[in-house]
């Protein structure tokens, strides 16, 4: 089993619909948790953290689910501007142990 | 500010060719990091250096060679480059955050073709 898994999609969607990703993880003893958003042949770069009680980050909802060990990513409203390759990330306590899974990739549309 | 800057962004090499990847950061980061990508699988750590001075084996580490130089630069060098060497090559520097968190800033990368 991969360490981070994700659905690489690719998911269309209309703009402005909701749009949710999750992500599964298979060390429970990792520490922390990110999403980084990849544009087509540009580097990632850090969308948002994700914290165990939630955050929102205007249209961005992460959430982290600890007994199931997986995190989500809700994007409302998307615009077209949103098209790209979502990474979900783990850190699990070493200053070498970022695992990055392979992404989902998201087309808005209009 | 310029961030993690790479050079070179392109590069063909024929098999058994060398080179160097240099990576600088102007963010005062400790950390620093080689990661490569390719289709299907992820960015996967190659090396990494927590400080000056030090660096680590990660993943993927065989037929790679690295130098800290110093605080801003770290060289990512490929002794005898493979075709299976072929992928984008991304450097990135990190400082520790608040709890921990270790966020990332990544260089635009360079797409190496190993012929």
């Amino acid at each position: 089993r991969k360490e981070v898994e994700q659905d690489p999609g690719p998911f269309n969607v209309p703009e402005g619909a909701t749009v949710a990703f999750n992500c599964t993880y298979s060390n429970s003893a990792s520490q922390s948790f990110f999403w980084y958003r990849q544009d087509c042949r540009k580097e990632p770069k850090l969308l948002m953290s994700v914290y165990s009680s939630g955050n929102e980050d205007g249209r961005f909802t992460a959430q982290l689910n600890r007994a199931s060990q997986y995190i989500s990513l809700l994007i409302r409203d998307s615009k077209l501007s949103d098209s790209a390759t979502y990474l979900c990330v783990v850190f699990t306590g070493t200053a070498s142990k970022l695992t990055f899974g392979t992404g989902t990739r998201l087309q808005v549309t209009l | 500010n310029a961030g993690v800057t790479q050079t070179p962004k392109f590069q063909v090499l024929k098999t058994g060719q060398s080179m160097t990847l240099q990576c600088a950061q102007d963010m005062n980061h400790n950390s620093m990091y080689w990661y490569r990508q390719d289709p299907g699988m992820g960015l996967r750590l190659i090396y990494y250096s927590a400080s000056e001075g030090t660096t680590d084996k990660g993943e993927v580490p065989n037929g790679y060679n690295v130098s800290r130089l110093n605080k801003r630069e770290f060289s990512l060098r490929l002794e005898s480059a493979a075709p299976s060497q072929t992928s984008v090559y991304f450097c990135a520097s990190s400082a520790a955050g608040p709890l921990g968190f270790y966020e990332q800033y990544f260089g635009p990368g360079t797409r190496l073709t190993v012929t």
